[in-house]
């Protein structure tokens, strides 16, 4: 069963447009490890940001926050202002400490349009 | 900072035939991962190792081998190649939970 839902599979915005890319999980551990990661047309995985499951506080890094709810099993990802060097497939993830190998959902791809 | 070294970037091989992917982790991360993610699909975890011990086995299969070696690089190893083995491979390498992502290895089989 998949661990981690990406139910958008992709998303067409125009420049300077805010985007939120949604992310679902599944884990029956009470310690487990969220993250996303951005693959650029060039084809490399970049890692963007973590979050543990006990800190629930939400984080900004410039144009880019994370809103954690355990309550909602979701952990989703707002780019404000977005440019179009943000056009890319965005994974979320999951890792349990049983081995931490961790279970991509399906992507969901950005095209932000000047 | 350094990065993870995957090689070569670029493979082509036939039908039934072997190939061997390099990958060289970060610095005094003790854990590399390996991954394979077919055209227009999420990477699928592969294998791992910890201190050059598996320690963790996903979808490889059986004509897929991996090991860790004494100065932590590792090696993945394909044999008797199929059309379906065609995918771009990563290596990451982790001091856990974070995972570091190499460049990748494209390998198209003929």
């Amino acid at each position: 069963a998949q661990k981690v839902t990406q139910a958008q599979t992709e998303i067409s915005v125009v420049e300077k447009e805010d985007v939120t890319l949604d992310c679902v999980y599944e884990t029956r551990d009470t310690t487990y490890y969220l993250f996303w990661y951005k693959q650029p047309p060039s084809g490399e995985l970049v890692f963007l940001i973590r979050r543990n499951s006990f800190d629930e506080q939400n984080e900004i890094s410039g144009r880019y926050s994370w809103n954690f709810q355990k309550s909602t099993s979701s952990f989703n990802f707002t780019i404000t202002a977005s440019q179009v060097v943000d056009s890319a497939v965005y994974f979320c993830a999951l890792s349990e400490p049983s081995g931490y190998a961790l279970n991509f959902g399906k992507g969901t791809s950005l095209l932000v349009t000047p | 900072a350094a990065g993870v070294i995957q090689s070569p970037r670029h493979l082509i091989k036939e039908k039934r035939e072997t190939a061997t992917l390099k990958c060289y982790p970060i610095p005094r991360h003790d854990t590399v991962y390996w991954y394979q993610q077919g055209p227009g699909q999420d990477p699928q975890f592969l294998i791992s190792f910890y201190e050059k011990m598996q320690s963790d086995k996903g979808s490889i299969p059986d004509r897929f081998s991996a090991q860790q070696f004494s100065d932590y690089h590792s090696e993945l190893n394909m044999s008797s190649l199929e059309l379906g083995d065609s995918a771009l491979y990563f290596c990451a390498s982790s001091p856990q939970p974070e995972q570091f992502f190499g460049p990748g290895t494209r390998l198209t089989v003929l």
